[in-house]
């Protein structure tokens, strides 16, 4: 199995509260990926990083933030969280981008917020 | 834009048997990848097949293999003796061979039942 870990696996949290998500890689891949899976519409792409400080938006980017100050962490935050953030969390892991190299998931983190 | 279609909400197999499950896309591009994903209750993400488009012989992989149809824009799952394991979601999913985003394009999903 890939070496990605997800952390917290599962969070409660209040609307207006700050949350920061966190994934771990120990195998030094360049691309890592956020997406939030809901019922109804599959994963949707968050953020994805390239490379150190390196980071761009994807499909669903309003509301969040992402860092990645280490190859190895990458990080995603909900400044404010609403109650539309409320979703399960998935990191993903690839070596390179555009490549038939598969990418490489998280065991995902259940955020509720109430 | 590219898109993912997987038609059938949910799906149901006898344990032994063979299923089918269907994923159309959209894209305009000639060079890409298809993936299949497996989603247990468990939540993990597993890769079960990939495919890559400029190749016409489909993958399989034990159980597991595709009919891929270019032309037709379509990348069915089919699963041969469907064992009370397969029982899980299915995603399939799109990556373009272009750009450097690499990101995958996610169809909404087929909950597969398999009865024993």
């Amino acid at each position: 199995d890939a070496g990605i870990t997800q952390s917290p696996r599962h969070k409660v949290t209040e609307t207006g509260t700050p949350v920061t998500l966190r994934c771990h890689q120990t195998e030094n891949h360049r691309y890592m990926y956020w997406y939030r899976q809901d019922p109804g519409h599959g994963l949707r792409l968050i953020h994805y990083s390239y490379g150190v400080k390196d980071t761009d938006k994807g499909e669903v980017s309003d509301g969040y933030s992402v860092s990645r100050s280490k190859t190895e962490d990458f990080l995603l935050t909900l400044e404010s969280a609403t109650s539309s953030q409320t979703s399960v969390y998935f990191c993903a892991i690839s070596e390179s981008g555009a490549s038939n190299q598969p990418q490489h998931f998280g065991d995902g983190t259940r955020l509720s917020i109430l | 834009a590219q898109t993912v279609t997987q038609s059938q909400p949910e799906m149901s197999v006898q344990e032994a048997e063979t299923v089918t499950l269907s994923c159309t896309y959209d894209t305009s591009e000639s060079d890409y990848y298809l993936f299949w994903y497996k989603q247990p209750p468990s939540r993990q993400m597993i890769l079960v097949i990939r495919q890559e488009a400029y190749k016409q012989q489909n993958a399989t992989e034990n159980r597991f293999s595709v009919n891929f149809q270019k032309a037709a824009k379509s990348f069915s799952l089919k699963i041969s003796d469907s064992q009370l394991g397969d029982a899980a979601m299915y995603f399939c999913a799109y990556r373009s061979a272009r750009g450097s985003q690499g990101n995958l394009i996610f169809g909404k999903g087929t909950k597969l039942s398999v009865k024993p």
